[in-house]
């Protein structure tokens, strides 16, 4: 079955300095997408960035990137130049891909990893 | 916005009582899902739907059941409220599988049973 993990429950960064948030996973599937999102203390999800199974490079959005190690199964994000602004829980998630018939499309997520950053 | 609101946003409930909350989306998005967050566990799925009348179970679908009478409803019924409910629920919808296509979560919506 398909399994993500976050093995830092919590993380300190100074500002301005950059930060790397760990996930694993777990899928016999080929076809599979990983996305990262944010969750700040008002609760919202904020989706940051997408890497597809198949993607060649590194995706990137901004300060935001995404260490893409397929042979290890981790999927880093890492956050550059860090903001007070980026105080917030990080989920990592990976969506399933085709099964029999059709896609379920389903979202699975890790338990998040709560950043600090500190002034 | 992304055109999905949840309702109530906040419920204060009775052990045994049933409860339903309402996902209601305007983007005509296919999939709807719903997921409970609690603390040290992230996000766990529930019950998601890939189209009217479809549904299936998540990972922690006990004693919940879901409906998806048409395109932009989608809802959760606690059949009869327990303590272990408490919880943050949100709905989220995405528009077609595979590829880039993303996720659109709601607001949440915080549960309390007493």
């Amino acid at each position: 079955a398909q399994k993500i993990t976050q093995t830092q429950p919590g993380m300190f960064v100074q500002e301005k300095e950059a930060v790397t948030l760990d996930c694993t996973y777990d899928t016999s599937d080929p076809s599979y997408g990983l996305f990262w999102y944010k969750q700040p203390s008002s609760g919202e999800m904020i989706f940051l960035i997408y890497q597809g199974s198949y993607d060649q490079q590194n995706a990137t959005e901004g300060r935001y990137s995404l260490n893409f190690q397929k042979a290890r199964k981790s999927a880093n994000l890492v956050i550059s130049a860090s903001q007070l602004g980026d105080s917030a829980m990080y989920f990592c998630a990976m969506r399933e891909g085709w099964k029999g018939g059709g896609a379920t499309n389903k979202l699975i997520f890790g338990t998040g990893t709560l950043l600090a950053v500190q002034p | 916005d992304a055109g999905i609101t949840q309702s109530p946003r906040h419920k204060v409930t009775e052990t045994g009582t049933p409860v339903t909350l309402r996902c209601h989306q305007t983007e005509n998005h296919r999939y709807m899902y719903w997921y409970r967050q609690d603390p040290g566990h992230g996000l766990r799925l529930i019950h998601y739907s890939y189209g009217v009348k479809d549904t299936d179970k998540g990972e922690v679908s006990d004693g919940y059941s879901v409906s998806r009478s048409k395109t932009e409803d989608f809802l959760l019924t606690l059949e009869s409220a327990t303590s272990s409910q408490t919880s943050v629920y949100f709905c989220a919808i995405s528009e077609s599988a595979g590829g880039i296509y993303g996720y659109t979560f709601g607001s949440g919506t915080r549960l309390t049973v007493v």
